[in-house]
């Protein structure tokens, strides 16, 4: 079993849709919950980030961690074509380099 | 604003040459990461360095070296390119921190092995 599972879509969806993207993960460890955005032909930046359980909202962007369940989602409200892109979850625990799921590819269309 | 530059976008080599890829940071990190991504396979760490003179391996550091000479250089080595090295090969760096999560990347480097 891979430590981190996202399915990779490609996840198409109209504007204004509500999206959510997951991942799942094996290790118990993980403490440090993170969304990175990936446009075409640039580098990941970082869009949201979580520590151990819980919601977090940014926006029209709200992270939630479930580590009862070794899950965790991003929701992106009002969905705009803007948010087209492939979304990475990531997760470490204390002290580790950061593991990456594979990412799920994202178009919203106008 | 945080900058990561990589030295180039799009690079063709041939089989068997040594490729250097260079990595510049100005936001004096001290931690430094090199990535490849390929399809179907995501982001895989390569090495990693938390600080001057010091690196680590990561998940696949085969056919790979690196050099950390300054602060705010990381530079990957390609020893002898082969085929299956091609890819996009992405830099970050970030602050120590609990988990160096926030990781700022560089735009990436396609690198296509001939």
């Amino acid at each position: 079993q891979k430590e981190v599972e996202q399915d990779p879509g490609p996840l198409s969806v109209p504007e204004g849709a509500i999206v959510s993207l997951n991942c799942t993960y094996s290790n118990s460890a993980f403490q440090y919950f993170m969304w990175y955005r990936q446009y075409s032909r640039k580098g990941p930046e970082l869009l949201m980030y979580t520590y151990s359980s819980g919601n977090k909202e940014d926006g029209r962007f709200t992270a939630q961690v479930d580590k009862s369940s070794k899950y965790i989602s991003l929701f992106i409200r009002d969905s705009q074509p803007s948010d087209s892109a492939t979304y990475l979850c990531a997760m470490s625990s204390a002290g580790t380099a950061l593991i990456f799921g594979k990412g799920t590819t994202l178009s919203v269309s106008s | 604003d945080v900058k990561v530059t990589q030295s180039s976008r799009y690079l063709v080599k041939r089989t068997g040459e040594k490729v250097f890829l260079e990595c510049v940071q100005d936001m004096d990190h001290e931690n430094m990461f090199w990535y490849r991504q390929d399809p179907g396979l995501g982001l895989r760490l390569i090495y990693f360095s938390y600080d001057v003179k010091m690196k680590e391996k990561g998940d696949i550091p085969e056919g790979y070296s690196v050099s950390r000479e300054k602060k705010e250089r990381f530079s990957l080595i390609l020893e002898s390119a082969s085929t299956n090295q091609t890819s996009m090969y992405l830099c970050a760096s970030s602050t120590p921190g609990t988990g160096s999560y926030e990781q700022y990347f560089g735009p990436g480097t396609r690198l296509t092995v001939t």
